[in-house]
């Protein structure tokens, strides 16, 4: 079965700093998608970047971006210039070629102002 | 464009009472997916349905049954809710198309509570 690690239950940041949240994967496929989405106190699940595992560049949506070391099989989103609006839950999520998604236990980011 | 419609957003059952999780979505997606969310535990497949006429078991199904009634919609039943049950709801779905996979749309959740 495919696994998800997040091993950082919770994380914190300064406003306006840099923070890196880490995501590793098991998986024999070669073929894959991997996701991040924020969860706010609202409890809705937002998209905040994908990435399809046979592109090698890496995938950036404004402030976010992602580290993907297909060999090590490690997906990692950064962000940059935090603001407050970005803490949340954080999941990372593996989707093979296929249709079952596969989710992180999360990590909680808090933004000190 | 609604997106994914859960309902209800928040329900208290009794130990032993049954109900039916509506989920509809709007935008043509073949698939269709149940999770519970779970302090700690992220987000756990319970039943998904990659297509109209299909249903599959995920990761935790027991207790639970599921219908796709249509392409919107797929509802998820609790026949003789338990404490253990307590968790918040998500449906999602998404789309699979000339070999392209879209990412997960999510329904706004429902927190059940089994007392």
């Amino acid at each position: 079965a495919q696994t998800v690690t997040q091993s950082q239950p919770e994380m914190s940041v300064q406003e306006a700093e840099t923070v890196t949240l880490s995501c590793t994967y098991d998986t024999s496929e070669s073929d894959y998608y991997l996701f991040w989405y924020k969860q706010p106190p609202s409890r809705q699940m937002i998209l905040v970047i994908r990435q399809e595992a046979y592109k090698q560049q890496n995938a950036t949506e404004n402030r976010f971006s992602v580290n993907f070391q297909k060999a090590a099989k490690s997906f990692s989103l950064k962000i940059s210039d935090s603001q407050l609006g970005d803490a949340a839950m954080y999941f990372c999520a593996y989707r093979r070629t296929g249709n079952q998604f596969y989710f992180g236990t999360g990590t909680s980011l808090t933004v000190i102002p | 464009n609604a997106g994914v419609t859960q309902t209800p957003k928040f329900q208290v059952l009794k130990t032993g009472q049954s109900m039916t999780l509506q989920c509809a979505q709007d935008m043509n997606h073949n698939s269709m997916y149940w999770y519970r969310q779970d302090p700690g535990m992220g987000l756990r497949l319970i039943y998904y349905s990659a297509s109209e006429g299909t249903t599959d078991k995920g990761e935790v199904p027991n207790g639970y049954n599921v219908s796709r009634l249509n392409k919107r919609e797929f509802s998820l039943r609790l026949e003789s809710a338990a404490p253990s049950q307590t968790s918040v709801y998500f449906c999602a779905s998404s789309h699979f198309r000339d070999g392209k996979n879209t990412e997960a749309f999510f329904g706004q959740g429902t927190r059940l509570t089994v007392v």
